[in-house]
């Protein structure tokens, strides 16, 4: 049964517009929230965090949004650019472990 | 970036024969991971370490083993690798555990089982 979900396998978004890639989880004891970005023949690389006692974090174009009653979060990214194409993976924290969703593949067009 | 080294980087290998990846690091962090990468499921853990000699099995363990003799290697072997177990494998390396901070990858093993 999978605790980490990412239902939207592709986004496609304009240069400059806003990217929203969304995540829903099932495990109400996770309580750290992270978005990795992946390329091609690379590894993940960290992006940004959530702890579950906040509602929102931001790094320059990126915020995360948690909701807890909704058990969802969402990544927005403003303004979007061509090189924000890549595998955006959804993870949730439980205890040592960290559970990754299937991923979003955004790709930012000029 | 965090020393984190992935060794092959690319093997083909035939069904039932043993595999043995290496996973080295130069950061002295405490936890590190095993995951696959597979179309339709992302990053699945197969098992982790969180000190030396101290390993435990994730989602996706079966047919898997590992090794932590010390802090900076961690090894993963298929025992009689299976074409299921063709995969792109994922090392990665955490200061404490993950419930405040991030995970570094390495840039991935490409197994093929033929």
């Amino acid at each position: 049964d999978q605790q980490v979900k990412q239902n939207s396998p592709s986004l496609s978004v304009q240069e400059g517009r806003i990217s929203i890639l969304n995540c829903d989880y099932t495990n109400s004891m996770f309580d750290y929230f992270l978005w990795y970005k992946k390329y091609p023949a690379e590894g993940p690389t960290f992006l940004i965090s959530i702890s579950s006692i906040k509602d929102k974090n931001e790094d320059g174009r990126f915020t995360v949004f948690l909701n807890k009653s909704a058990k969802h979060l969402s990544l927005h990214i403003v303004p979007s650019q061509p090189g924000d194409s890549a595998v955006y993976f959804c993870a949730a924290s439980e205890s040592e472990k960290l559970v990754f969703g299937k991923g979003t593949k955004l790709t930012v067009n000029p | 970036d965090a020393g984190i080294t992935q060794s092959p980087r690319h093997k083909v290998t035939e069904t039932g024969t043993p595999v043995t990846l290496r996973c080295h690091q130069t950061e002295n962090h405490r936890y590190m991971y095993w995951y696959r990468q597979d179309p339709g499921h992302g990053l699945r853990l197969i098992h982790y370490s969180y000190g030396v000699k101290d390993t435990d099995k994730g989602e996706v363990s079966d047919g898997y083993s590992v090794s932590r003799s010390k802090t900076e290697d961690f090894l993963l072997t298929l025992e009689s690798a299976t074409s299921s177990q063709t995969s792109v494998y994922f090392c990665a390396i955490s200061e404490s555990n993950l419930m405040n901070t991030e995970a570094f990858f390495g840039q991935g093993t490409r197994l093929t089982v033929v």
